[in-house]
């Protein structure tokens, strides 16, 4: 069955700290992989996508990694901000011609003054 | 408009009673899907549209769940004979074509009493 499973469920930093989130997944065929960042009572936004063949994507202070190998994608999100508090989500595409998208759970931060 | 808009935001219905979920998507985007999201999980696909065609239905959980976008533009998801296992936010997302970035909705909050 395919899934998308992300680590850890929550998370409490303080502000200013970095934090590396887990997406591991078992979709196959692959075609790409997305982060969101979702606010609370707010639709997801896409912070970045990779294909197969991309390693490293980087938006402003977040930067995702992908191994298409080991079936594993991180998020890294540098000197966080009070506002980087949301569930950021990892999504991913089959490579199979259709159009459906497997989400994660999300992984909640929360960021501390 | 600006972005992805969706009404109602909230929805209480009685079990049994039939509803109906608009979405109104970004000017010119061609693709439009729906995603159900129960608390504290990641959105999942319910279906897809390319224009005012369904290509994919596959993620709609019974014959209850029946989504049109008739002149392509403006979408309306109905549940019919709600039952309380289908409270959730369901979200709605445009983008120019299937593989490009989605935009969200804020989404609708249903729930069964």
């Amino acid at each position: 069955k395919n899934q998308v499973e992300q680590s850890p469920q929550s998370l409490i930093i303080l502000e200013g700290k970095n934090c590396t989130l887990q997406c591991n997944y078992t979709v196959s065929p692959f075609s790409n992989l997305r982060w969101y960042k979702q606010d609370t009572g707010r639709g997801p936004v896409s912070l970045t996508i990779m294909t197969f063949s991309e390693n490293t994507k980087s938006n402003g202070r977040y930067t995702a990694t992908l191994d298409a190998d080991t079936k594993q994608s991180s998020l890294h999100i540098t000197a966080s901000q009070l506002s980087d508090s949301a569930s950021y989500i990892c999504v991913v595409k089959a490579g199979t011609g259709g159009f459906k998208t497997i989400f994660g759970a999300g992984t909640r931060l929360f960021v501390k003054a | 408009g600006a972005g992805v808009s969706q009404s109602p935001r909230y929805k209480v219905a009685k079990r049994g009673q039939d509803v109906a979920l608009r979405c109104d998507p970004i000017s010119g985007h061609v693709s439009l899907f729906w995603y159900q999201q129960a608390l504290g999980q990641g959105p999942e696909f319910l279906t897809y549209f390319q224009n005012e065609a369904q290509l994919d239905k596959s993620g709609l959980p019974s014959d209850r769940f029946f989504a049109e976008r008739p002149e392509g533009s403006v979408s309306t998801l109905k549940i019919q004979r709600t039952q309380q296992e289908d409270s959730a936010v369901y979200l709605c997302a445009s983008s120019l074509g299937a593989e490009e970035t989605q935009y969200f909705g804020p989404g609708t909050r249903l729930l069964v009493l």
